[in-house]
């Protein structure tokens, strides 16, 4: 099975903290994606990587910035969290067209 | 770009009932189109697919078919349970499978 490990199922950070959200993959799947979901608006992309060192924005990407070091991780930065950031973040893996995507179980975030 | 619409929720109904969550979609080329279920405190995991106009697919009970001519991919469940309270989200895949885009997502609760 494949397995995608978010490092905090809940977390609470104070406004201009910086943030540090971690996804591990125990597959070798190039393509890692960033989505926060909030009610009624579905999950938005951040940024997504398709290789080590390699990341692209998303729809959403103002106030977030990624890393990609290594093949298996891919970390979501919030510069300096504000309120508004407060949302569930979801890791995805994705790797073909037909083939379906694979979810960490989320990190609750909330910024107070 | 592309775009995935679905009914609002949230969906109230009782056990046994008959199921429709309505998804319409807007894209070019031919992609893939999935459901994915997420329960409670859980990230989202793949209910069902069909990768190409008319397939059906299909998982514990649930159903849905690709339809070119009407870009619907309406999901149906003839008898819900209790236990199928969750929220769908209806989404689709570029050929490439770079790019994930969902819908907004309808809560299921479903009444013993």
């Amino acid at each position: 099975d494949v397995k995608v490990t978010q490092s905090s199922r809940y977390l609470v950070k104070r406004t201009g903290e910086k943030v540090f959200l971690e996804c591990v993959q125990d597959m070798d799947h190039e393509n890692m994606f960033w989505y926060r979901q909030d009610p009624g608006l579905g999950l938005r992309l951040i940024y997504f990587s398709y290789d080590v060192k390699m990341k692209e924005k998303g729809d959403i990407p103002e106030g977030y910035s990624v890393s990609r070091e290594k093949k298996e991780r891919f970390s979501l930065i919030l510069e300096s969290a504000s309120t508004n950031q407060t949302s569930m973040y979801l890791c995805a893996l994705h790797n073909s067209g037909e083939t379906e995507a694979f979810f960490g179980q989320g990190t609750r975030l909330t910024v107070v | 770009g592309d775009s995935v619409t679905q009914m609002e929720g949230p969906v109230t109904l009782s056990e046994e009932a008959f199921l429709t969550i309505n998804c319409t979609y807007t894209a070019t080329g031919y992609p893939s189109l999935f459901w994915y279920v997420q329960y409670p405190g859980e990230g989202l995991q793949l209910l069902l697919k069909a990768t190409k106009a008319d397939d059906k697919g299909s998982n514990k009970g649930f159903e849905a078919t690709y339809r070119k001519e009407t870009t619907s991919f309406h999901l149906e469940k003839g008898s819900v349970q209790v236990s199928d309270s969750a929220v769908y989200f209806c989404a689709l895949s570029d050929r490439a499978g770079n790019m994930l885009t969902f819908g907004g997502g309808t809560r299921l609760m479903v009444k013993p």
